[in-house]
């Protein structure tokens, strides 16, 4: 089982272009996340997914777009990147949003690596 | 607001010490309390959880964690520590609505 793969595991990325970066979960789980990892800050929720079909903001969304197609993957989005968009981007699942209360393990990517120059 | 500090971003042990690590939460309902660990280049892996059953959780790796209503702590604590626990650890609360990571406190174990 690969539990979370995330893709390209390191992007450097010139700042006004466009850039997706990929996660996919072979879990079944409903829920998805996407954080950003500063240091300093730890780990701060962009946007969530409680179940195919439904996205929500975080924390720090602006600037960041999420779509969920399908219960595997949550592609996340920057538009047109910046420089304070530069940070370790981790990727998450648990079987429910934890927002709802609950104590649902959250299962972690290895993480993508963005520098936006 | 719901909440939760980790009280020093940065924590030195001698290989066998005791290794302690501190988190206290703010909530106005009952929490579930988590804690994570962050290896060098990886993603977080879950140590433990409350989740109300006991209040002394044991998790992977010989650490355990205490929770303390009274002092709204759930402080992190493994009695002898190893080159092995170098790493990054996070403390989280979950409450009906909110999810919030601490700031993470980097563990060093001198040999």
């Amino acid at each position: 089982i690969a539990g979370i793969t995330q893709a390209p595991t390191s992007q450097i990325l010139a700042a006004g272009r466009r850039m997706t970066l990929r996660c996919t979960q072979d879990m079944r789980h409903n829920a998805m996340y996407w954080y950003r990892q500063d240091l300093g800050l730890g780990l701060r929720l962009i946007h969530y997914s409680n179940t195919a079909g439904t996205t929500g903001k975080g924390e720090v969304p602006d600037g960041y777009s999420v779509s969920r197609a399908n219960t595997d993957d949550f592609p996340l989005t920057l538009a047109s990147a910046v420089p304070s968009q530069t940070s370790v981007y981790f990727c998450a699942s648990s079987v429910n949003v934890p927002m709802a209360g609950g104590a649902d393990t959250q299962y972690f990517g290895p993480g993508t690596r963005l520098t936006v120059l | 607001a719901q909440s939760v500090t980790q009280l020093g971003s940065h924590v030195s042990v001698s290989e066998g010490a005791l290794v302690l690590l501190r988190c206290n939460y703010s909530s106005s309902v009952p929490p579930y309390l988590f804690w994570y660990v962050q290896y060098p280049n990886q993603g977080l892996q879950l140590l433990l959880k409350y989740t109300s059953a006991a209040t002394l959780v044991k998790g992977i790796n010989g650490f355990e964690a205490e929770f303390k209503k009274s002092e709204t702590s759930f402080h992190l604590t493994k009695p002898s520590a190893h080159m092995s626990d170098a790493a990054e650890y996070f403390c989280a609360v979950s409450v009906p609505g909110q999810f919030y990571f601490g700031t993470g406190t980097s563990l060093t174990v001198i040999p």
